[in-house]
């Protein structure tokens, strides 16, 4: 009964492939998110998804695009694999709950990925 | 461009102490700020707060807002050994045209020592 769930959780690619992170949430959020966690620990947001239409793509190269087959899956893929791509990748997911002016976000368990 | 900071950056302590992490913020159009605690894998959601001066209590752990002075705290009492992780502040803006991602601080590492 996992809220939010990712495969793989380990992925080791040599540069210059291309590879796709699963992202699924079963909690009835609204909007799903990508955020990438770099070696110093710090999380930085890549992508967020509302209704099936990217709300945010913070400078991210397009070599990244989120797919979102529908509200409960936002799929990450990756082309052209580059070592600076080395990061875990955390999927998470959010509702807005407007008239009580309150928000949550849940994140996944994350995907560490190796590029060699 | 929004920022949030965290201070200390790392804090190591004995079992039994109290402890006060630090968030500053400065957003345009702030909804809400949230902690989360990480240990070795993804965050985990601890605390949101969106109103000034209201203490969010959960356990051995509490936060407070103060939207005035754009700065939150997370206390921690009787640490445990398990408390130890990377403590992150987060804050949410609003952009208007609906949900925006969380602008995260760089954390707070906590290492409690037996």
């Amino acid at each position: 009964d996992t809220a939010v769930s990712q495969t793989p959780k380990y992925l080791v690619t040599q540069m210059g492939n291309d590879k796709s992170i699963k992202c699924e949430q079963n909690l009835g959020h609204d909007t799903m998110y990508w955020y990438k966690q770099d070696s110093k620990k710090f999380l930085k947001i890549m992508f967020s998804y509302n209704n099936k239409e990217l709300i945010i793509n913070e400078t991210v190269p397009n070599r990244f695009s989120p797919k979102s087959p529908d509200k409960a899956h936002l799929n990450l893929h990756i082309n052209s694999l580059e070592l600076g791509d080395s990061a875990v990748y955390f999927c998470a997911s959010s509702k807005i709950f407007a008239w009580a002016h309150k928000y949550e976000q849940y994140f996944g368990p994350g995907t560490r990925l190796t590029v060699t | 461009e929004d920022k949030v900071v965290q201070s200390p950056l790392s804090l190591v302590v004995h079992e039994g102490d109290t402890v006060t992490l630090n968030c500053s913020y400065e957003v345009t159009n702030f909804r809400s700020l949230l902690w989360y605690k990480q240990e070795k894998k993804a965050p985990t959601f601890l605390f949101m707060l969106t109103s000034s001066g209201i203490e969010k209590k959960s356990g051995r752990l509490s936060s407070i807002l103060d939207k005035k002075e754009l700065f939150s705290i997370l206390n921690i009492t009787a640490t445990q050994t398990g408390d130890s992780a990377i403590y992150l502040c987060a804050v949410e803006a609003s952009s208007g045209g609906g949900a925006d991602g969380l602008t995260f601080g760089k954390g707070t590492h906590l290492i409690i020592q037996p």
